[in-house]
């Protein structure tokens, strides 16, 4: 595809559930970022990969949560035991390789709701 | 005191004005600066990267840097209701990590 995609678009869940949501970067960027954005607030920093490695998992919150990219392309972050906290925009966005003069460009995000 | 400092806003400006965004960030390692532009319910757009002192131009935008102060801003010129959005600025700290401010939110007036 031409950009990156994030699936499903918008997950309801309840309190305690377990959630996966996805991201498929642009063809060709090997360094892909997550992100969680409240409302009105920028977006939030919890891990990046490059290739297959997490090179900085710094940001993610707890160990509720947890990312993988096993093949160095899709991404999926998963959330065991979510909470109401948990609810908000999560972004992806990928880049040609991770380093400070390479632009990163995101995909639409998923909207979380945890009830 | 947090890591990249915007003013929220509303920054309200006439059309056909200049709107002045400005950031402020706290590492002093940091080399990579960028402006991304977010309407309501969409996701971030990359409006503009610097990444050495002095200005850079992009169309109706001018990137700004002074690394000595520790300050970046976006100039838009001739700025159109279409710009009305939020304008997040991010800086690179450390391991490549991308910090956002919390952004300010543009409003042009017709």
């Amino acid at each position: 595809g031409a950009g990156v995609s994030q699936t499903p678009s918008n997950k309801v869940t309840e309190k305690g559930k377990y959630v996966e949501l996805r991201c498929d970067p642009i063809s060709g960027h090997t360094a892909l970022y997550w992100y969680r954005q409240s409302l009105g607030q920028g977006p939030e920093f919890l891990i990046y990969f490059q290739g297959t490695g997490a090179a900085d998992d710094s940001g993610l919150p707890n160990d509720r949560f947890f990312a993988v990219r096993p093949e160095g392309s899709v991404s999926t972050l998963k959330i065991q035991r979510t909470e109401r906290g948990d609810s908000a925009v999560y972004l992806c966005a990928s880049s040609l390789v991770a380093g400070g003069y390479n632009e990163q460009f995101f995909g639409p995000g998923t909207r979380l709701t945890v009830l | 005191q947090k890591e990249v400092e915007q003013n929220s806003g509303p920054l309200s400006v006439p059309e056909g004005a200049i709107a002045s965004l400005n950031c402020t960030y706290s590492d002093r390692g940091s080399q990579s600066f960028f402006w991304y532009r977010q309407y309501s319910g969409k996701s971030p757009e990359l409006i503009m990267s610097i990444y050495s002192n002095g200005d850079k131009e992009d169309g109706r935008f001018t990137a700004q840097l002074n690394k000595a102060s520790q300050y970046v801003s976006l100039l838009i010129r001739d700025s159109q209701p279409s710009d009305s959005a939020t304008y997040l600025c991010a800086v690179t700290s450390g391991t490549y990590k991308y910090i956002f401010g919390t952004g300010t939110r543009l409003k042009v007036l017709a």
